[in-house]
């Protein structure tokens, strides 16, 4: 068990352009979430997978966001056309239950900066 | 909609001293709480989670409690040390409609002084 791994840890980009991370979950995990962070505030929930399928979208994850996870492995999140605004700490969480348990356990984040 | 509210802001106590960080959330239909610490532009640690039908969990020097009927826990830190100087987020996972997400407070900013 080598915990929730992201890629890329940093990335910057210029506005406009578009950019894509990933997230690798504990392995047996089927639960994947991604939640995003700005400076000073709590991670705020972005989406959630079960196994391959997306079951929810906050309202936050914008038409320029899109996130898959095909297989039920590993995810990405793709933004497009990135806004300052975008710039935030992208954080990817998987836990292997639900019910009364379902730990979530978090990736180290990939901190995106849009100049 | 739940909301947490995480209070102090910011703490600043010398090394050595028992000190208690406060969560409050909104609404008390949840499946549990979790207490979390992150370093300075890192990810998340779980320190204690905390079952809804639970009152308290403790590991080593910190001891989680939680009253879901008030809506409040509190983190209680015993002899901090240096290492303990973080952000200390507490979360709730709510038993309604969208009871896979956690909603976070804003986080404690800790600094412990030698």
């Amino acid at each position: 068990d080598t915990g929730v791994s992201q890629d890329p840890r940093h990335k910057i980009t210029k506005r406009g352009q578009n950019v894509t991370f990933r997230c690798d979950p504990i392995s047996e995990h089927n639960r994947l979430y991604w939640y995003r962070q700005t400076l000073g505030q709590g991670p705020e929930f972005l989406t959630y997978f079960q196994n391959e399928a997306q079951l929810e979208k906050s309202r936050l994850l914008s038409d320029r966001f899109s996130a898959e996870r095909p297989k039920g492995s590993f995810s990405t999140l793709e933004i497009q056309r990135t806004e300052q605004g975008d710039s935030a700490m992208y954080l990817c969480a998987s836990s292997l239950a639900l019910g009364v348990m379902g730990t979530q356990y978090f990736g180290p984040g990939t901190r995106l900066l849009v100049l | 909609k739940q909301e947490v509210t995480q209070i102090p802001a910011a703490l600043s106590v010398p090394e050595g001293e028992n000190l208690v960080l406060n969560c409050s959330f909104t609404d008390s239909a949840i499946y549990n709480l979790q207490w979390f610490r992150q370093d300075p532009g890192k990810g998340l640690t779980s320190l204690l989670l905390i079952q809804s039908s639970q009152r308290e969990q403790t590991s080593g020097r910190l001891n989680a409690s939680l009253d879901k009927s008030s809506g409040r826990s509190t983190l209680y830190i015993a002899a901090s040390q240096p290492g303990d100087s973080a952000t200390y987020l507490c979360a709730v996972r709510s038993s309604g409609g969208s009871n896979y997400k956690l909603t976070f407070g804003k986080g404690t900013l800790l600094t412990v002084n030698p």
